[in-house]
């Protein structure tokens, strides 16, 4: 079964600054990954998504992810933070059931804080 | 406008209550699942169904119970046996088979005292 690490529950950055988020998952096989931003006391809405072709991917609100197979590696960048990136991203890769039916496992979340 | 809807946002109860979480979609998908979010713990999969009338568990499915008597519908029941109901309870759905993403809603904030 897949599982997926994203390293430091909170991460701070200062308005402008780069933002880093990291996702590491578990399987050698290439899976289809996401990531998922959360605003408080809402539901998920997606950011980006890989899932073949490009290993470099843009998404919503100026963010991108690259996918490096090497490193089973897919983290969040964004080279200008704003006050309104403060949220949880969560991301997930696909995995099989035993049923044969793909299902997303997520990280933990990491809460980005933004300071002015 | 489509999306996914869940009712209430907040709901309250007394332990030894089951309790019946609501939610809807408009997308025409086929597959619906329910999650479960604790902090510090991400999302864990409480149940899943990929067409009308099934439904499979998922990692965490002991005191939960659902049906998806229609398309639309896939409502999850939190029965008294479920130890630790307090939580966040969050609903998605894709169109099926396939990779592809998982649209959610905007989730219901359970109490039990």
């Amino acid at each position: 079964a897949q599982s997926v690490t994203q390293l430091g529950s909170h991460v701070s950055v200062s308005e402008g600054a780069l933002v880093l988020l990291r996702c590491n998952y578990s399987s050698s096989v290439p899976p289809y990954l996401f990531w998922y931003v959360q605003y408080p006391n809402q539901g998920l809405q997606l950011l980006l998504k890989y899932t073949t072709g490009a290993t470099l991917v843009k998404g919503i609100n100026g963010f991108e992810a690259e996918f490096k197979k090497s490193e089973t590696s897919f983290h969040l960048t964004k080279p200008s933070a704003h006050m309104s990136d403060a949220a949880e991203y969560f991301c997930a890769v696909s995995d099989l059931t035993d049923t044969g039916f793909q299902k997303l496992v997520f990280g933990t979340g990491t809460r980005l804080l933004v300071s002015p | 406008d489509g999306g996914i809807t869940q009712s209430p946002k907040y709901l309250f109860r007394k332990e030894g209550q089951n309790v019946t979480l609501s939610c809807e979609q408009n997308l025409n998908h086929d597959a619906m699942y329910w999650y479960r979010q604790d902090p510090g713990q991400g999302l864990r999969l409480i149940y899943y169904s990929q067409i009308v009338n099934d439904f499979q568990k998922g990692d965490i499915a002991e005191g939960y119970s659902v049906s998806r008597e229609k398309k639309e519908s896939f409502p999850l029941t939190v029965t008294s046996a479920q130890k630790n109901p307090t939580a966040f309870y969050l609903c998605a759905s894709s169109p099926g088979q396939g990779l592809s993403e998982q649209y959610f809603g905007p989730g219901t904030r359970l109490t039990v005292t």
